[in-house]
């Protein structure tokens, strides 16, 4: 598609399960980021993928969080158990290649919200 | 700890002023800076960057300034319009790596007609 696109656009969830978050990106972005906003903070860094490999996931808060991608192509940040704290727009990018010379695509975001 | 930091949380100006939206960093390491804007229910959009080696890069109305020394950046929208109105972030890294960039909180503008 023309830019990156995320699904679903809003979710809310009762605490305790678990959700799936996808991102599709530009084709031919060979580097994929994931980033969150919590309300009235910056975006936060979760992870980055080069083709399907995660070479940064630092920025993963807990071990609740997981990512993978495939195809180099999407990509599904998957958390688990999730608690209110999780509650943030969760934010896809994608670039031409890794570094940040490259500009980043985003996505529109998907709204989580735990109740 | 914040490496990134936008103390502002909002702005107002005037339609036709000059809006002045200020960032400040404390890694020494970041040598690469972004401005993006975003509006409601959108993505962030890339605005302008620039890199250490320069100290100004203009591109149409924006201007983005740079004091390392300060470890200080601005971007400069001149004149202002309505439509300049979104949450513009800051973001840095060091330059040339896969890391990713880290965002300041956002800065509010809103320009009135």
């Amino acid at each position: 598609g023309a830019g990156v696109s995320q699904s679903p656009s809003n979710k809310v969830t009762e605490k305790g399960k678990d959700v799936e978050l996808r991102c599709d990106p530009i084709s031919g972005h060979t580097a994929l980021y994931w980033y969150r906003q919590r309300l009235g903070q910056g975006l936060e860094f979760l992870i980055y993928f080069q083709g399907n490999s995660a070479p940064d996931k630092s920025g993963l808060p807990s071990d609740r969080f997981s990512a993978e991608r495939t195809g180099e192509s999407v990509s599904t940040l998957t958390i688990q158990r999730t608690q209110q704290e999780d509650s943030a727009v969760y934010l896809c990018a994608s670039s031409l290649g890794a570094g940040t010379n490259y500009g980043y695509t985003f996505g529109s975001g998907t709204r989580l919200t735990v109740v | 700890d914040q490496q990134v930091k936008q103390n502002s949380p909002s702005l107002s100006v005037q339609e036709g002023r000059i809006s002045i939206l200020n960032c400040d960093y404390t890694n020494s390491m970041f040598d690469y800076f972004l401005w993006y804007k975003k509006y409601p229910a959108e993505g962030p959009t890339f605005l302008i960057s620039i890199s250490s080696i320069k100290d100004k890069n203009e591109d149409g109305r924006f201007t983005v300034f740079l004091n390392k020394s300060a470890k200080h950046l601005s971007l400069h929208i001149v004149p202002s319009q309505p439509g300049d109105s979104a949450v513009y972030f800051c973001a840095a890294s060091p330059s040339g790596s896969a890391r990713q960039l880290t965002f300041g909180s956002g800065t509010q503008l809103t320009v009135l007609p």
